[in-house]
């Protein structure tokens, strides 16, 4: 099946500080999902990217759809504490008897260091 | 409104017990799902339902056993679980299963 791979898969950063992070995979996406999820509690969508090139801002958070359909990243700029947790990244499946399951990468932990 | 309710926020049982989470959302979205999932790991898909039929169970145990009332509900009943269950459990809906889906809060569900 279809597998995503997320990296890093944990951060420690300071106060301030920009964040990257992004998903590859080995087929193509046709929607690229990035969630953010607090310690229990479910995940909550921050951004949907639905075209390859597409670069979408959300506040402080910015994610692109790869051109090869195959990767997408998420930036988190100047950081502040409330932006730790888990973040996702997340795909539809496009076809076969998994038509419409979403594939999650193994998220990044986010800890902010104030 | 991107809003899904779930209760009970947290569940205790025991391993004869019956018990049931519930899961609610009013934005016409027309399929629902649930998933499981364990500390510090991705959501687990369980079960998918579109337009109110079981489309999707990933092969999941039948002591967990769902059941979609309207457009709007979706339950899992819960029996004879096993302590290996205990997790955060959560409902998630979408327009239709092509589309990006929203969760719902969670239930800890705690396994004695």
């Amino acid at each position: 099946g279809q597998q995503l791979n997320q990296s890093p898969q944990s951060m420690f950063i300071q106060e301030g500080e920009d964040v990257s992070m992004n998903c590859t995979s080995s087929s193509i996406f046709n929607t690229w999902l990035w969630y953010k999820q607090d310690p229990g509690e479910g995940p909550v969508l921050l951004i949907a990217l639905y075209k390859a090139g597409e670069l979408t801002s959300n506040g402080r958070l910015t994610a692109q759809f790869g051109i090869t359909r195959k990767d997408s990243f998420l930036n988190i700029s100047a950081s502040i504490p409330s932006d730790v947790g888990i973040y996702f990244c997340a795909g539809p499946n496009a076809g076969g008897t998994s038509y419409g399951k979403l594939t999650f990468g193994q998220g990044t932990i986010l800890t902010v260091h104030p | 409104d991107t809003e899904v309710t779930q209760t009970p926020k947290h569940l205790v049982m025991g391993m004869t017990n019956k018990k049931s989470l519930k899961c609610e959302q009013h934005m016409g979205h027309r399929a629902m799902y649930w998933y499981k999932q364990k500390a510090k790991k991705p959501p687990e898909l369980m079960f998918v339902y579109s337009y109110e039929k079981l489309s999707i169970n990933e092969s999941v145990p039948s002591r967990f056993s769902p059941e979609c009332p309207n457009s709007s509900l979706l339950n899992l009943h819960l029996h004879a679980l096993q302590p290996e269950d205990s997790a955060l459990y959560l409902c998630a809906s979408s327009h239709a299963t092509m589309n990006e889906q929203y969760f719902g809060p969670g239930t800890r569900l705690t396994v004695t």
